[in-house]
């Protein structure tokens, strides 16, 4: 089975950009979350869609948003960019229900570099 | 709100040396427990999870994992280490209402051969 796909590997932006990155989830699972990893801040829980809602939310401003479509696949978009955005953005993805749905499998990140 | 606490962020070991690496989470309820590694150069992995049921937990390459709910600890051990476990180790908690998982700060092994 396939893995979680994350698209593009790597991106250069400029301050007040905004950006998109976009996340395949394994086929079947229906949860995708994000995460913020920085050397400062370590990994951090951003967002979990499940069946295209927004289930679950981290301490972010609102300049973090994010989508899923129904096929499971999920798009965040972070605007105004800051040099502080800066960072590996990972997705993950579950089955969604039960316990199995904190069973998170990791995509291998988008690197976001804000100049 | 939810905190993981990894007591070493570096470690260093000899090839067949036990290793044990500690965590302790700050939540009284239920919760899930993970431990996910990331090699050099790849992606994070679920190396082993606990849901319920017993406490002491294998994983993939030798990994074992006891949940000690008395003192909200789920120590990552494995008896005799090789040079290809080198890697960063990610202890994580989620609780059961939802949220995302939350990751301690990590602890990176080096195994020398």
């Amino acid at each position: 089975k396939a893995g979680v796909t994350q698209t593009p590997r790597y991106l250069i932006k400029t301050r007040g950009q905004q950006v998109t990155l976009s996340c395949s989830p394994i086929s079947g699972h229906r949860s995708v979350s994000w995460y913020q990893q920085t050397p400062g801040q370590g990994l951090q829980f951003l967002f979990e869609y499940f069946s295209e809602t927004q289930r679950n939310k981290g301490n972010f401003p609102g300049r973090f948003s994010g989508r899923q479509f129904s096929n499971s696949r999920s798009e965040m978009n972070v605007s105004t960019l800051e040099l502080g955005d800066s960072a590996l953005y990972l997705c993950a993805s579950s089955l969604g229900v039960g316990d199995l749905s904190y069973e998170q499998y990791f995509g291998p990140g988008t690197r976001l570099t804000v100049t | 709100a939810q905190s993981v606490s990894q007591h070493n962020h570096h470690v260093i070991l000899s090839e067949a040396a036990s290793l044990e690496l500690g965590c302790n989470y700050s939540y009284g309820g239920t919760v899930n427990l993970f431990w996910y590694v990331q090699y050099p150069g790849q992606h994070l992995q679920l190396l082993l999870k606990y849901f319920s049921g017993d406490p002491l937990v294998k994983g993939i390459k030798g990994f074992e994992a006891e949940f000690i709910k008395s003192k909200f600890s789920f120590n990552l051990r494995k008896p005799s280490v090789q040079w290809s476990d080198t890697a960063e180790y990610f202890c994580a908690v989620n609780a059961l209402f939802g949220g995302g998982l939350v990751f301690g700060a990590g602890t990176i092994l080096r195994v020398k051969s």
